[in-house]
């Protein structure tokens, strides 16, 4: 099974900064891969898929990059609002789907 | 557009079995596939398994022998049956349904389950 890896597991950080989050997969995974962004209390929110696609109507300070083994998530310019969980998960077809243990973005 | 809403007993005794159902409004269960994901307090999220609207089923491999996913598309419908439940499968329990690209697009609130006597 592919495992997924994310680095930092906390990152403290202020409004305005930029920030970019690590994914890394065990082995290649081509660029299927999404990003969601998630906040106490609440499912889940899809920011990105296929590594670098933005979902429909998330800000363009988001975005990703990479492909084979390695990914980034960045946000341009920290808003008030990123404050939360952000995840990476890996699926290349429907039998399996596997998620990256989290990164935390809190205010410093 | 779709949305999704889980359902179910918030308790569950240790050793019984944890029963869900996802409603589907907004659109139809056909042709899509729909799946159960969990996040335990505090932690990660875990891929249970996902089913397609014609019945066919994938299951996490470290959960395979305790799940059943099945599909009632006459109620635009899906449930979740864990059996044997312990203190491990306390959990915040999500449906969702893989979009673009096996991206999870759309998602329900979440159901909480506990499992305690």
């Amino acid at each position: 099974d592919i495992q997924m890896t994310q680095s930092p597991s906390t990152l403290s950080a202020s409004v305005g900064d930029r920030v970019t989050i690590t994914c890394r997969a065990s082995q290649s995974i081509n660029t299927w891969l999404a990003w969601y962004q998630q906040k106490p209390g609440k499912a889940p929110k899809l920011l990105i898929y296929k590594a670098s696609i933005l979902d429909s109507g998330v800000p363009s300070r988001f975005s990703g990059r990479g492909s084979g083994t390695q990914f980034t998530l960045t946000i341009s310019s920290l808003q008030p609002d990123d404050f939360a969980t952000y995840y990476c998960q890996h699926s290349d077809s429907y039998s399996y789907f596997t998620f990256g243990p989290g990164t935390k973005v809190d205010i410093k | 557009q779709v949305q999704l809403q889980e359902s179910g007993p918030g308790l569950v005794q240790p050793s019984e079995t944890l029963s869900l159902t996802c409603t589907v409004s907004g659109g139809s269960i056909s042709k899509y596939y729909w799946t159960w994901i969990r996040q335990s307090p505090g932690k990660g999220l875990e891929w249970i398994g996902n089913i397609y609207y014609t019945g066919s089923t994938n299951y996490n491999p470290s959960l395979k022998s305790r799940v059943t996913i099945s599909v009632d598309a006459s109620k635009n419908q899906f449930s979740l049956r864990l059996i044997s439940v312990t203190a491990a499968d306390t959990a915040v329990y999500y449906c969702a349904r893989p979009g673009y690209f096996w991206a999870f697009d759309i998602w329900g609130q979440g159901t909480t389950v506990t499992v305690s006597s």
